[in-house]
């Protein structure tokens, strides 16, 4: 059965700090996804990383996978309040479509 | 191309009722997908479509559940003789490739 663990499942950081999160998964996979969901509200999809040693940033936000070692990061950078928010990643099932979620990270960026 | 949509955003019920959800996916992915979600977890899979043909589904879906998509555009979700533990918020996602798109959700709170 697929497991996907992220941690930390909590973090607060200062304006302007960086931090990594970080993606492990149990069984193989060749793809990976970043959400993320604001309080109340649902997933936005930020990123999907399609191979090994796939790169992908959007402003403050870097995502990265290893295939090999099963893990994925998402880094970032000089946070912001607005990145505020539960930042999930996900691997697809057996199947290779249905997405088999982490817990979560929430994270809280304070002045 | 206004997304994926849900109805009803919110539903009260009382424990032993049915309840039907719908959600109409973004035009012309012929994937649809339900996740439900627990407060404080990460989305869990339910079922998934290709088209109308239901081709996967969690064991989380028990029998008292059932998800239709008849022409292979919008789909329902029904649950029938509710229970408590039935509470969640219920997500759909859509999505023709490797991407899902997840609508707003549907609030089920089962008094």
């Amino acid at each position: 059965e697929l497991k996907v663990e992220q941690n930390p499942l909590f973090l607060s950081m200062q304006e302007g700090k960086n931090y990594t999160i970080y993606c492990n998964y149990s069984t193989t996979s060749d793809r990976l996804y970043w959400y993320r969901q604001d309080p109340g509200k649902s997933l936005e999809s930020l990123f999907v990383l399609l191979s090994n040693g796939a790169v992908k940033q959007e402003g403050r936000l870097m995502a990265s996978l290893d295939t090999k070692a099963r893990l994925s990061t998402l880094h970032i950078t000089a946070a912001v309040h607005d990145l505020s928010a539960t930042y999930f990643c996900a691997a697809p099932l057996v199947s290779g479509y249905a997405l088999n979620f982490g817990k979560g990270t929430s994270l809280l960026v304070t002045p | 191309d206004t997304g994926v949509s849900q109805d009803p955003r919110h539903k009260i019920t009382k424990r032993g009722q049915n309840v039907t959800f719908r959600c109409d996916p973004i035009s012309e992915h012929n994937r649809l997908y339900w996740y439900r979600q627990t407060l404080g977890q990460g989305p869990e899979f339910l079922t998934y479509f290709q088209n109308e043909a239901q081709l996967e589904k969690s064991r989380l879906l028990s029998d008292r559940f059932s998800a239709e998509r008849p022409k292979g555009s919008f789909s329902t979700l029904e649950i029938q003789r509710t229970e408590q533990g039935d509470s969640a918020m219920y997500l759909c996602a859509s999505g023709d490739g490797v991407e899902q798109y997840f609508g707003p959700g549907t609030r089920l709170t089962v008094t």
